[in-house]
């Protein structure tokens, strides 16, 4: 069955430090993959999207993903985080032939400690 | 360009009643997706308009349905509500249907329904 986990539900990390936020996926193909946040009250913001080629991408804030295909994995980087980051992410993907329809893990919530 | 926008943005119903919520997509983008998110269940795809046709369902009951208007503008309708409905429901457009690189999703702020 297609599949998206992010086995992290809640991370806490203090202001400056590193960051990285685990997504695997489930499928037979490579699907297109996407990170998006999500601030208190507010609706998805998208971060970043993998379709094809470099494996590593960079997207808004500060933030790159990387694609590993032999780990079916997405992770969510950023080498120096600012309190104004915590947050829900949520990791999606796309599966070839299902439109628009997005299948999103269960988040993890971000906390930086001041 | 204005975004994606969702009216109401709060919405307190009792179980039975029915509820329509509006999304309005952003200019020129003609697919627009439902999706309910839960602190249980997360975020689940409800359904995809496009030209004014369902192009794309996901797995909820009968009592949840939508439709899409000739200017790109959607609604969803829940009928007999029930606890469980309560929720952030939100709404995403895009230029087309297909999954590209080139078809980024927009959310707007979502509408929280609430019912009692």
């Amino acid at each position: 069955a297609q599949s998206v986990t992010q086995p992290d539900i809640h991370i806490t990390v203090s202001e400056g430090a590193s960051l990285e936020l685990r997504c695997n996926y489930s499928y037979g193909a490579t699907p297109y993959l996407f990170w998006y946040v999500q601030s208190p009250g507010q609706g998805l913001q998208l971060l970043l999207k993998y379709f094809s080629g470099d494996t590593l991408v960079q997207g808004i804030k500060g933030f790159e993903a990387e694609f590993k295909r032999s780990q079916s994995s997405f992770n969510l980087r950023k080498p120096s985080v600012h309190w104004s980051d915590a947050a829900e992410y949520f990791c999606a993907v796309l599966f070839t032939g299902g439109g628009n329809k997005l299948t999103f893990g269960t988040g993890t919530q971000l906390k930086v400690e001041l | 360009k204005a975004g994606v926008t969702q009216t109401p943005r709060y919405l307190i119903k009792t179980r039975g009643q029915q509820v329509t919520l509006s999304c309005s997509p952003i200019s020129g983008h003609r697919s627009v997706s439902w999706y309910q998110q839960t602190p249980g269940q997360g975020l689940q795809f409800l359904f995809e308009y496009f030209s004014e046709t369902q192009r794309n369902k996901g797995n909820f009951p009968g009592r949840f349905s939508g439709r899409q208007f000739s200017n790109s503008r959607s609604e969803m309708n829940v009928s007999t509500l029930e606890l469980g409905d309560s929720a952030l429901y939100l709404c995403a457009s895009s230029f087309s249907p297909a999954g590209s690189s080139y078809n980024e999703q927009f959310f707007g702020p979502g509408t929280r329904l609430t019912v009692l």
